[in-house]
This record gives structure tokens, sequence and C-alpha cells, in this order.
């Protein structure tokens, strides 16, 4: 799993709270990412952040939103207006930019279930 | 827009057996090619990646993938299967013009069969 860390491994949330899922990386690494994952439907992408205080969001971003403060760190916090929350939610992060054949490296992931 | 597709959900094959998954791609412009293995409940972890070059690319634990463009496929293979092999295998796939984020297919459930 590298150098990028995710917690909590395993998070459980009430009907209409906010969570926020954490994803820090000690990489120097620019780009982050945030992928969720449902049974047979791959990765589907949130949002991504290229550099410090930008970013973009993905296919799916309705109900979530982040920030990009410090290089390290990416944060996804999942609204009350995410219809479906319940899934394994991935970070990964890459090298340079100005690389562009880089693989992403992932972290171990963490398990939102919504009670 | 990039896309990958793994035709198949599932793949089974018996342990020693030589094996395949699967995957082709369509990208507007030249590829750059990835393949991932998760284990249950943990992240994804890089196997190996078309850059340029050579078309047959090694990576980890004995796995290689063909790169064919006519075909626009990158077919993960390995020549004997180990039970411990057993894993969801991801294509992905990023264009060479920008640094986009990788595009993932839907993923292979490989299950070695002792």
């Amino acid at each position: 799993d590298g150098g990028i860390t995710q917690s909590p491994k395993y998070l459980f949330r009430k009907e209409g709270q906010n969570v926020t899922l954490s994803c820090e990386q000690n990489l120097n690494h620019d780009a982050m990412y945030w992928y969720r994952q449902d049974p047979g439907q791959g990765l589907r992408l949130i949002y991504y952040s290229q550099i410090v205080n930008d970013f973009q969001k993905g296919d799916i971003a309705e109900g979530y939103s982040v920030s990009r403060e410090k290089k390290e760190s990416f944060p996804l916090t999942v609204t009350s207006a995410q219809k479906n929350p319940t899934a394994f939610y991935l970070c990964a992060s890459t090298p340079p930019t100005s690389r562009y054949y880089n693989e992403q490296f992932f972290g171990p992931g963490t398990r939102l279930t919504v009670l | 827009a990039q896309s990958v597709a793994q035709p198949e959900d599932q793949v089974n094959v018996a342990e020693g057996n030589p094996l395949t998954v699967k995957c082709t791609y369509s990208v507007s412009g030249n590829p750059y090619l990835f393949w991932y293995v998760q284990y249950p409940n943990r992240g994804l972890q890089f196997l190996l990646k078309y850059i340029t070059g050579d078309n047959l690319v090694k990576g980890s634990y004995g796995f290689e993938a063909e790169f064919n463009k006519s075909q626009t496929s990158f077919h993960l293979k390995k020549p004997s299967a180990l039970v411990s092999d057993s894993a969801l295998y991801f294509c992905a796939v990023r264009d060479k013009s920008g640094n986009t984020p990788l595009v993932f297919g839907k993923g292979t459930r490989l299950s070695v069969i002792a």
C-alpha cells in the first residue's frame, strides 16, 4: 500500500450525517484521487487534485466534497446528499505531473457503511 | 473519451495451468496501460505497465502482459497459475496526451483451483 494511509479502515454512519474520510501520503506526490468501489462496478472516480488548492470533479462527484490545503492530505467528505454512500473508498496518488506514464499508488481503503 | 473493457467477470483456472485475463481499451491517441491486483478488503497493487517499446511487458509475481495495438488489447498472462493468484484484477488506461486520472475496467475475478 506504499506511503498512503487512509483512516478509519471501517466507518459507520447514520443516515443524514456527514462523514470525512482521511487520506495522507508521505511520497511527495503531486496528484491525488478518490475512487469509489462497488461490487461489479469497478472503480469510479469521485474527485481528483493535481496541485494544492485545486481539484476537479470526477464521474460521480454529486454528494461528495474535498479539499486540498496541503500537498500530503486530500480528505473526502461524504455528505447527507449522497443517496447511497455505502461502499469501499480508495485514495490514490501519483508522482510529478510531468511524467504521464506514472502509475497510481493506492491506499488500503475505507469501508463506509450507512446504518 | 477513454474506456477499458474486461469482458470476463470471472476466470477459473486450475493450479499449474496458464492463465489469461483479457482487457481491451479505447483512447483517442496512444495509450499508457496498467494492470493492478486487489486482494479482499485491500487497496490496489500495481503489477505492470506498458509505456512504449517491447509489446511484451513483464511485471511482479511472474505476470506479463502483451500489448496489441491492432486489436487494442492488453491481456494479462501467467504461464503457471498459483492458488495465491486468486484475486480481483483491474486493467486501466491513460491517454499519453495528458496527466488525466486512470480509467479502470470493472475488474475480473480470478479463481485458481488446487
